[in-house]
């Protein structure tokens, strides 16, 4: 089993629909929770960063992370185009070496 | 500045045989890593390094080696290409205690 596990997609919306994605993971040391965007044929960039469980929000994104039950998601409303791209949860441990364990990546298409 | 630059784009390869991917950074961050990115996988580590001659195994090391003689560059290099090396390789740099990585835009590797 996969430490970190996310639906492949594509997940296919229309523009403005509200898009949730979501990663599950098995390691109860994870205490920090990324997600990074990726668009195609491009390096991944961070797009959110959440420490232990809670909501963040940011513009039209919002974390959300549920400790309890190993479940993170994000959250985008009022989705454009622009959004396009493949989402990667990326979570960590509490260790000094701050490696992270990537998901494979949920692929999202916004059509216009 | 330029961020994360990776030379070459695209490369093809024999079995068998060796070469370098190279990366530089100009933002003067001491951690930068090698990850590999295969379909359905996610992003595994290869090596990282947390400064100029200090480097240290990831996930999936066997097969590539690396060098880190200044700041800026951190180049990966393969000893003995083989077919399950085909993926597509980025480099990431970060701020020391920092969680943001940075990746370059990547190399496609085929080894035929």
């Amino acid at each position: 089993q996969k430490e970190v596990e996310q639906d492949p997609g594509p997940l296919s919306v229309p523009e403005g629909a509200i898009v949730s994605l979501n990663c599950t993971y098995s390691n109860s040391a994870f205490q920090y929770f990324m997600w990074y965007r990726q668009y195609s044929r491009k390096g991944p960039e961070l797009l959110m960063y959440t420490y232990s469980s809670g909501n963040k929000e940011d513009g039209r994104f919002t974390a959300q992370v549920d400790k309890s039950s190993k479940y993170i998601s994000l959250f985008i409303r009022d989705s454009q185009p622009s959004d396009s791209a493949t989402y990667l949860c990326a979570p960590r441990g509490d260790t000094g070496r701050r490696a992270l364990t990537f998901g494979s990546g949920t692929r999202l298409q916004v059509q216009p | 500045n330029a961020g994360v630059t990776q030379t070459p784009k695209f490369q093809v390869l024999k079995t068998g045989q060796s070469m370098t991917l190279q990366c530089a950074q100009d933002m003067n961050h001491e951690y930068m890593s090698w990850y590999r990115q295969d379909p359905g996988m996610g992003l595994r580590l290869i090596h990282y390094s947390v400064g100029a001659g200090i480097t240290d195994q990831g996930e999936v090391p066997n097969g590539y080696n690396v060098s880190r003689s200044t700041t800026e560059d951190f180049p990966l290099r393969l000893l003995s290409a083989a077919p399950s090396q085909t993926s597509v390789y980025f480099c990431a740099s970060r701020e020391t205690g920092v969680d943001e990585q940075f990746f370059g835009p990547g190399t496609r590797l085929t080894v035929l």
